[in-house]
């Protein structure tokens, strides 16, 4: 596609419920990058991947959270038993390292309510 | 540690006025240098950034930015705000090499342009 897509846009689960979100990266970027966007917190850093090489999952806040990306395209972040404070915009970006200075590209997010 | 700041939650300006978004870091060596605009319920969208060369750097619609780096400051312009500049604005960072490239992000500047 045009551009990075995720899905689903909105997601509502209750507290202890398992999620997953998903992001479709621009074809050809080989760099994907998750982020979390909330009021208290800002925009910070998940996890990010490239090629094949082990995943930087520095920026995930607990074992709960987890991504895979499978073929080197598709990403899906899972958060396990959920609570009240994983609430956020998970956005998704993408970049190729073949492009100056590494710009990445957002999709729309995921609007995530844990109730 | 490596931070963004963006010392003005909001900056309100009228239609027709030049506009400036004020950003600084604290990053160790020469960094990457981003500017990305959200507007509601959207993702981040690229406007411009700074690698090298030209300390002032031209972007999408009409911004520009100017790499002081003395000052550390990486400030958004435009000569003539529009009503429809109004959105929120964050800074970015990509540190220098050791790193996995991603950005930290400023808490956002959200910009209101009155007619």
């Amino acid at each position: 596609g045009a551009g990075v897509s995720q899905s689903p846009s909105n997601k509502v689960t209750e507290k202890g419920k398992d999620v997953e979100l998903r992001c479709d990266p621009i074809s050809g970027h080989t760099a994907l990058y998750w982020y979390r966007q909330s009021l208290g917190q800002g925009l910070e850093f998940l996890i990010y991947f490239q090629g094949n090489s082990a995943p930087d999952k520095s920026g995930l806040p607990s074992d709960r959270f987890s991504a895979e990306r499978t073929g080197g395209s598709v990403s899906t972040l899972t958060i396990q038993r959920t609570q009240q404070e994983d609430s956020a915009v998970y956005l998704c970006a993408s970049s190729s390292p073949g492009l100056a200075g590494n710009t990445q590209y957002f999709g729309p997010g995921t609007r995530l309510t844990v109730l | 540690a490596q931070s963004v700041a963006q010392p003005e939650d909001q900056v309100n300006v009228a239609e027709g006025n030049p506009l400036t978004v004020k950003c600084t870091y604290s990053v160790s060596g020469n960094p990457y240098l981003f500017w990305y605009v959200q507007y509601p319920n959207r993702g981040l969208q690229f406007l411009l950034k700074y690698i090298t060369g030209d300390n002032l750097v031209k972007g999408s619609y009409g911004f520009e930015a100017e790499f002081n780096k003395s000052q550390t400051s990486f400030h958004l312009k435009k000569p003539s705000a529009l009503v429809s500049d109004s959105a929120l604005y964050f800074c970015a960072v990509r540190p220098p090499s050791g790193n996995t490239g991603k950005l930290i992000f400023g808490q956002g500047t959200t910009l209101q342009v009155k007619p």
